[in-house]
Parts: structure tokens; C-alpha cells; sequence
């Protein structure tokens, strides 16, 4: 199976700043990439897909890039609802699987 | 709006069997999958297989292979998640979540079930 790595575990940020976290695929998931960002007692909340795209709803501060089997959620400016964890899924082969997630918490 | 609404919490002792169910609303049940991911505590999320809606088809990860049952019932737009032999690390919420056929990605979430599985 594909095994998802996040990076890092934890991410201590202050409000306004940026956020850049990243996830790798132990090989090619072409962009079948998917983010998610989840709160405590809370389902995931679906962000961005095709690695790329923000879902609908999604704020513009959050982006997503890579490729392959390097991929890259940026939150450009973070706001207090932003503090949360979020995980990335690869789609591309089944079985699909999940990374560790990362937490970003306040600085 | 698309609502899934989950069954409630659960204990259950070790060696027993758990039946999880999810009702959706708010979209054709037959349109899209249903998939069961579950999320033991302080760990990330982990997909343990899917159902069509349609067919009644199935797909399960390996590892719950002979484990789990996922069936449906489409005259209330309900599905169901059976796992058998609980063990101690099966503790953990159980989440319904929609997907495309074509895109295994969930757009749509239930609030999660909390299975405890303790002597």
C-alpha cells in the first residue's frame, strides 16, 4: 500500500502568518491528492482535491501544490479557525490511505 | 443539504461484533459511494472499505478482510457497517463518508461513532 508521510508533526504558528505543510507519498500518486482539515470531536472537513483545487466554501488563503509524490497545503495568512490538524489522502490506488497529519497550533 | 447521520456509541467486549449505521439525506443515495473510515485516538484516519449504493457492491481494505460486512438499504437511503471479533485496537470512532465512484476522496462526513472495545 501507499504509505503517506506528513511533515512536520506539529506546527506552531502565529496568527497572521503563513503555514506550509507537506505530505509524501512513498511512490507516485500522480495529483490524486486530497487535504483535510479536522477539529477536536469534529469529522474531517474536505479542503482541496487534485491537489490542487479548494473545494467549495474553502477560503482562498488555502492552497495546494505538488505533484508525484511531493505535496505542499499552504494557509497564507492563519486565522484563529485555522488552528486544527489536517491530513492528507492519497486516492490514486486503493487501498487509500491517510497520512499522520499535522497539527498547527498557536505560537 | 447533504446530512449523513451516524448510530451512537457503542461498548462492546472483546471477541464480540459492532454494527455501525449511517443515513443520508439531502442527495440520491445510489449517486455516490459510501465509505467507512475509522480513527483509532490520536492516530490519523484509516479507510477500512466502501459499498455502492447501487449494486450493493463492496471493496475492503485487506486488513478488515473477513472482518467486516458493509451492506445497504436503499428503501431509507441507510448504510451499515457490521465488524466481527472486536479487539481491544478496533477502539475507535467509525465515520461514514460520501465519495464519488470515480474519486475516492470525502466530501461528505457523519459525525462519527465512538466503538470502545474493553472487558
Amino acid at each position: 500500500e501507499i504509505v503517506m508521510t506528513q511533515s512536520p508533526a506539529t506546527l506552531s504558528v502565529s496568527p497572521g502568518e503563513r503555514a506550509t505543510l507537506s505530505c509524501r507519498a512513498s511512490q507516485s500518486v500522480s495529483d490524486n491528492l486530497v487535504w483535510y482539515q479536522q477539529k477536536p470531536g469534529q469529522a474531517p472537513r474536505f479542503l482541496i482535491y487534485g491537489a490542487s483545487t479548494r473545494a467549495t466554501g474553502i477560503p482562498a488563503r488555502f492552497s495546494g501544490s505538488g505533484s508525484g509524490t511531493e505535496f505542499t497545503l499552504t494557509i497564507s495568512s492563519l486565522q484563529s479557525e485555522d488552528f486544527a490538524f489536517y491530513y492528507c489522502q492519497q486516492y490514486n490506488k486503493w487501498p487509500l490511505t491517510f497520512g499522520g497529519g499535522t497539527k498547527v497550533e498557536i505560537k | 443539504q447533504v446530512q449523513l447521520v451516524q448510530s451512537g456509541t457503542e461498548v462492546k467486549k472483546p471477541g464480540a461484533s459492532v454494527r455501525v449505521s449511517c443515513k443520508t439525506s439531502g442527495y440520491t443515495f445510489a449517486a455516490y459511494s459510501l465509505n467507512w473510515v475509522r480513527q483509532a485516538p490520536g492516530q490519523g484516519p484509516e479507510w477500512m472499505g466502501r459499498i455502492n449504493p447501487n449494486s450493493g457492491g463492496t471493496n475492503y481494505a485487506q486488513k478488515f478482510q473477513g472482518r467486516v460486512t458493509m451492506t445497504r438499504d436503499t428503501s431509507i437511503n441507510t448504510a451499515y457497517m457490521e465488524l466481527k471479533r472486536l479487539r481491544s485496537d478496533d477502539t475507535a470512532v467509525y465515520y461514514c463518508a460520501r465519495s464519488d465512484y470515480d474519486f475516492s476522496f470525502f466530501d461528505y462526513w457523519g459525525p462519527g461513532t465512538l466503538v470502545t472495545v474493553s472487558s
